[in-house]
């Protein structure tokens, strides 16, 4: 298996403007997250789905984000619009539940986003 | 509320020493507790889960304690290498909340020669 895919790696845009991300999770996987990292707070969750449903969305900051997941092999969390303090690395993660509990979380590479 | 603070933030050492990083929880109740290591421009990835009955776990030269009590645990690195270079992270779990992991900002380890 190739692990968690994010695209695009790097994403540069102007404030205003649209920004999808995309992720492809571990086949098999039935548990994904979106994260956003930043050098002041570190990881933050945004939200958490299960079998494709949405199960915690506490973590997406305000209503300009908003994420789908279509089918259990794809992704997506758009911004729109854009703010330049949106910029930060956005994490996709993926991992099997089982029972009450989670396999350990794998992490796909991220995309680095900058809102100029 | 539940908050994972490490320490340091940031640490230097020669290739060839050892070090410890720390990690103290106020997560409740207590699930379990992994060690990620971050390189830079790539996703975290683990390197140690423990578990409330689990007082050490080794991963080759990592080695991950765990005090469920004082609600602490330490990574300790043995014969550092330049590729330990990175950010080490401490993600701690609540039971029953699979989807809560609370991330500690990280401590930021660089290995020189």
């Amino acid at each position: 298996d190739a692990g968690v895919i994010q695209s695009p790696r790097h994403e540069v845009t102007e404030m205003g403007q649209e920004v999808t991300l995309r992720c492809k999770p571990i086949s098999g996987h039935n548990s994904l997250f979106w994260y956003r990292q930043t050098m002041m707070r570190g990881l933050e969750l945004l939200i958490y789905f299960n079998n494709n449903v949405p199960i915690d969305d506490s973590g997406m900051p305000e209503d300009r984000f908003s994420a789908k997941m279509p089918n259990a092999s794809f992704s997506t969390l758009k911004i729109q619009p854009s703010e330049p303090r949106d910029s930060a690395v956005y994490f996709c993660a993926s991992s099997l539940r089982q029972g009450r509990g989670n396999t350990e979380a794998f992490f796909g590479q991220g995309t680095r986003l900058t809102v100029v | 509320k539940n908050q994972v603070e490490q320490s340091p933030q940031s640490l230097i050492i020669l290739e060839g020493k050892n070090c410890t990083l720390q990690c103290n929880y106020t997560v409740s109740p207590f699930s379990n507790l992994r060690w990620y290591k971050q390189d830079t421009g790539r996703g975290p990835v683990s390197l140690t889960i423990m578990t409330f009955s689990e007082n050490t776990k080794s991963n080759g030269r990592y080695t991950a304690t765990l005090d469920a009590d004082t609600k602490q645990s330490s990574l300790h690195i043995t014969a550092s290498q330049l590729s330990d270079s990175a950010s080490y992270i401490c993600v701690v779990s609540a039971t029953g909340t699979a989807s809560k992991l609370t991330f500690g900002t990280g401590t930021r380890l660089q290995v020189t020669l």
